[in-house]
């Protein structure tokens, strides 16, 4: 069974410094990884999305890369701001998935200080 | 703007009375699903749908109906809602189900007395 581990489950800094994210899986087995941000009260905005063939994404400030063999992936984020304040959310689908469903990790909560 | 929507936002509603929530995309994806999220339980898959006239069972479908008759449209019933069905909801989408970014609704906080 896939699990996905997000490790810290919170973390606070100051504004304008990087914030490193990772998430682990436990089954290399899998299409793709998906990183994900969660505001209070609203939904899920895709962020980043890499295949399972791909070593790293990017988008703006935002960096994913993917280590399937070792099962880590991690999110940087460059100069935060206090927009940046969030719950991240990894989730990996895998190849053997019954209705292509994906497996999250339990997030962590960003607290990006002025 | 493509997007996904569900409605309503937020409800409350007590033991037993029949409910429905909607989920709409505009980006002529197939694939279709609904996810609950719980604190300490994370994200679960209720049910999803491949395509028109396709659903399937996700992890926890227990207590909820789903139905694809267009594919824009993927609502999800609560015939009899019970007070453990209190919970956010996020309808998901994309285009494929597998290899695609899957985009996400706003959520529906759902509380049964």
């Amino acid at each position: 069974k896939q699990e996905v581990t997000q490790i810290p489950a919170a973390l606070s800094v100051p504004e304008g410094e990087n914030l490193v994210l990772n998430c682990s899986f436990t089954d290399s087995a899998i299409y793709n990884l998906q990183w994900f941000r969660q505001d209070p009260g609203k939904g899920l905005t895709s962020l980043l999305l890499i295949q399972s063939s791909q070593r790293e994404q990017t988008s703006g400030r935002l960096n994913a890369s993917l280590d399937k063999s070792s099962g880590r992936s991690t999110l940087y984020i460059a100069a935060s701001q206090p927009g940046d304040s969030a719950t991240y959310l990894c989730a990996v689908q895998m190849i053997k998935a019954a209705g292509n469903k994906l497996t999250f990790g339990g997030g962590t909560r960003v607290l990006v200080k002025p | 703007e493509a997007q996904v929507t569900q409605n309503p936002r937020y409800l409350i509603t007590v033991t037993g009375k029949k409910l429905t929530v909607t989920c709409s995309q505009n980006m002529n994806h197939e694939y279709m699903s609904w996810y609950r999220q719980d604190p300490g339980l994370g994200l679960r898959q209720i049910y999803y749908s491949m395509n028109v006239e396709v659903t399937d069972k996700g992890d926890v479908p227990e207590g909820y109906k789903v139905s694809r008759k267009e594919k824009r449209n993927f609502p999800l019933i609560l015939e009899s809602p019970s007070p453990n069905q209190t919970s956010l909801y996020f309808c998901a989408s994309s285009l494929t189900g597998r290899v695609d970014t899957q985009y996400f609704g706003p959520g529906t906080r759902l509380t049964v007395l």
